[in-house]
């Protein structure tokens, strides 16, 4: 099954400073999502970038892809406390096929 | 209500019993999902029901037995487990609209250990 991958796997940074995430893919796509999730317990859903789509911005997150390199990048903006957590990109396949395929994630460290 | 629950939350259970997990929604979804997530690993598919019905399997060992008694409940029955099976698990459902998914909700998971 399709896996996005994500690259670096660990950030650590200070409050306020952006976070940027990297995710690519192997084959096509339907859309990439991006998920959070906090101390192992639930993911949950931050936002999901269609293959027709190039970039999209939801509060301090903004998401780029760019589907001729199979790759999309999350930022997230004047990070927070917050905002520590293991983000992970997936790929859904296309049409008829609702397999969501998860990539090995990132953890972030935010410092007050 | 855009809830997925999941009981139990914790289940600690030999290797000869048989127990089972508990996933509902109630947001009309026609996608639902078992995943199980080990320790700083991301989850991997385990089962995918879509209209009630078993539409992929991804070759998960007969010890697991998923069951979807109608659209709002997923159930994950487990017998003989082993002690790598300990994990979390993850119920999730999503829509699918024009045959295109939508996004997936998670529940909280139930935190398996066999021992």
């Amino acid at each position: 099954s399709q896996q996005g991958e994500e690259d670096p796997q660990a950030l650590s940074i200070q409050e306020g400073e952006n976070a940027t995430m990297n995710c690519s893919y192997k084959t096509s796509i339907n859309n990439l999502q991006w998920y959070r999730q906090n101390s192992g317990r639930g993911l949950v859903h931050l936002i999901l970038i269609r293959s027709n789509e190039r970039e999209k911005h939801s509060g301090r997150l903004r998401v780029t892809l760019d589907t001729s390199k199979k790759s999309s990048s999350l930022l997230i903006t004047a990070s927070r406390a917050a905002d520590t957590a293991s983000y992970f990109c997936a790929t859904a396949s296309y049409y008829g096929n609702n397999r969501l395929a998860f990539g090995k994630g990132n953890q972030v460290v935010v410092i007050p | 209500d855009t809830e997925v629950t999941q009981t139990p939350k914790h289940l600690v259970m030999g290797m000869t019993n048989k127990k089972s997990l508990k996933c509902e929604q109630h947001m009309g979804h026609r996608a639902m999902y078992w995943y199980k997530q080990k320790a700083k690993k991301p989850p991997e598919l385990m089962f995918v029901y879509s209209y009630e019905k078993l539409s992929i399997n991804e070759s998960v060992p007969s010890r697991f037995s998923p069951e979807c008694p109608n659209s709002s409940l997923l159930n994950l029955h487990l017998h003989a487990l082993q002690p790598e099976d300990s994990a979390l698990y993850l119920c999730a459902s999503s829509q699918g609209v024009g045959g295109r998914w939508t996004e997936a909700f998670f529940g909280q998971g139930t935190r398996l250990t066999v021992v």
